[in-house]
């Protein structure tokens, strides 16, 4: 079964305003990755936050963790209609079985110009 | 770098029918994997290789086939395509461990009528 859950499954905003989206996880991680999809296209890697990390940045990107609710969150700020998209939670396990990467079912993001 | 390149973009299959999805890198990454995305359903891992001459079974292994003779080749075989097994199907690698970032090829639309 899928490790990750994205909520919320849509979001829709105006442009200029922050659009977060939030995964939550079922067992032990070593690390949550997220990652965009537009549509028709292959995943790209955005940002990733390890296991003892609470929070990072990147650009307009900030990713939160708390492994005590086993919940991540990734804010996108000042949004852009470029920003529309898919984003996905995915996340490596702790010991056994971490080498595979195992994704959420994702949040669409639309952002209205 | 062409990075990751699958081949073919689209096909169509009759049930019953056999082929093989090609997917290559040129960076010399040890892991790669392949996925299916069905809508609703995110990315699930269908097998990965560690490195040549390794794989194992990812969520959803059932009718698929891998094999890994190079660094550079993971080619995905389905044994006897059923219509459930139309999805798009995205081949990934990265270096080795899951704190490398992890690049997807296009992805190949596949049919099963």
């Amino acid at each position: 079964s899928q490790q990750g859950e994205e909520d919320p499954q849509a979001l829709s905003i105006q442009e200029g305003e922050n659009a977060t989206m939030n995964c939550s996880y079922k067992t032990s991680i070593n690390n949550l990755q997220w990652y965009r999809q537009n549509s028709g296209r292959g995943l790209v890697h955005l940002i990733l936050i390890r296991s003892n990390e609470r929070e990072k940045h990147s650009g307009r990107l900030r990713v939160t963790l708390d492994t005590s609710k086993k919940s991540s969150s990734l804010l996108i700020t000042a949004s852009r209609a470029a920003d529309t998209a898919s984003y996905f939670c995915a996340t490596a396990a702790l010991g056994w079985g971490s080498e595979k990467l195992v994704f959420g079912k994702g949040t669409k993001l639309t952002v209205n110009p | 770098n062409a990075g990751v390149t699958q081949t073919p973009k689209f096909q169509v299959l009759k049930t019953g029918q056999s082929m093989t999805l090609q997917c290559a890198q040129d960076m010399n990454h040890e892991y790669m994997s392949w996925y299916r995305q069905d809508p609703g359903m995110g990315l699930r891992l269908i097998h990965y290789s560690v490195g040549a001459g390794i794989t194992d079974q990812g969520e959803v292994p059932n009718g698929y086939n891998v094999s890994r003779s190079t660094t550079e080749d993971f080619p995905l075989r389905l044994l006897s395509a059923a219509p459930s097994q139309t999805s798009v199907y995205f081949c990934a690698s990265r270096l080795t461990g899951s704190t490398d970032t992890q690049y997807f090829g296009p992805g190949t639309r596949l049919t099963v009528l």
